[in-house]
């Protein structure tokens, strides 16, 4: 079955620390990935995108950078947090084809930056 | 570029009254149209959805209808009850081989019993 997973679902770091957050899909092969940000009371910013191994697309200018090392692998990263990076963050990935596509999101990392 | 507003919230509703939440598109070509649901403390779940022209999508009592003319996927429920309570997100996927899932605000709705 085609499964995504996603953790930690909650992670509560320090400014100035590096972040890593994991995606990794199941029963699929080639997908494309994205990486969503939520931030307290807003609406859904896509971050990054992903159509292939090591092939990443930035949507804004920010402090985090992602990678996809593997087929099934999407990171999202940061060397140094700022507070303004806490909020939910949500992986997907696109499932199906033509225009019967859509989307299935992964269960979400609530960050907090102290 | 491909865009997604929908109304203001939150909207606040007594138990089986009727509902309507505004979304409205700007994309070129034929999108896809979707809502999706997220209820408190948890991830977005895809509610419905509408690929062409006239379609309606629903799912749990929920309806939208894709109207090309008025560029709008307003979604609708006849009769709300309190565990509908959630933020909707109208989004669209655009005409690129990006397939990016644009978001709109989202839109909080709170029933009350």
């Amino acid at each position: 079955s085609q499964t995504i997973h996603q953790w930690p679902a909650t992670l509560v770091q320090p400014v100035g620390s590096p972040l890593s957050l994991e995606c990794t899909v199941e029963g699929t092969s080639n997908p494309n990935l994205y990486w969503y940000r939520q931030a307290a009371g807003r609406g859904l910013q896509l971050l990054f995108y992903s159509v292939g191994i090591g092939q990443i697309s930035s949507e804004v200018p920010q402090n985090l950078s992602a990678s996809r090392p593997q087929d099934r692998q999407f990171i999202l990263s940061s060397k140094k947090l700022l507070l303004s990076d806490s909020g939910f963050y949500l992986c997907a990935w696109r499932v199906g084809t033509g225009g019967s596509y859509g989307y299935t999101f992964g269960s979400g990392t609530r960050l907090t930056v102290v | 570029g491909d865009s997604v507003t929908q109304m203001e919230g939150p909207v606040t509703l007594s138990e089986e009254a009727f509902l309507t939440i505004n979304c409205t598109y700007t994309a070129t070509g034929y999108p896809s149209l979707f809502w999706y649901v997220q209820y408190p403390g948890e991830g977005l779940q895809l509610l419905l959805k509408a690929t062409k022209a006239d379609d309606k999508g629903s799912n749990k009592g929920f309806e939208a209808t894709y109207r090309k003319e008025t560029t709008s996927f307003h979604l609708e429920k006849g009769s709300v009850q309190v565990s509908d309570s959630a933020v909707y997100f109208c989004a669209l996927i655009g005409m690129d081989s990006s397939y990016k899932l644009i978001f709109g605000s989202g839109t909080r709705l709170l029933v009350r019993p």
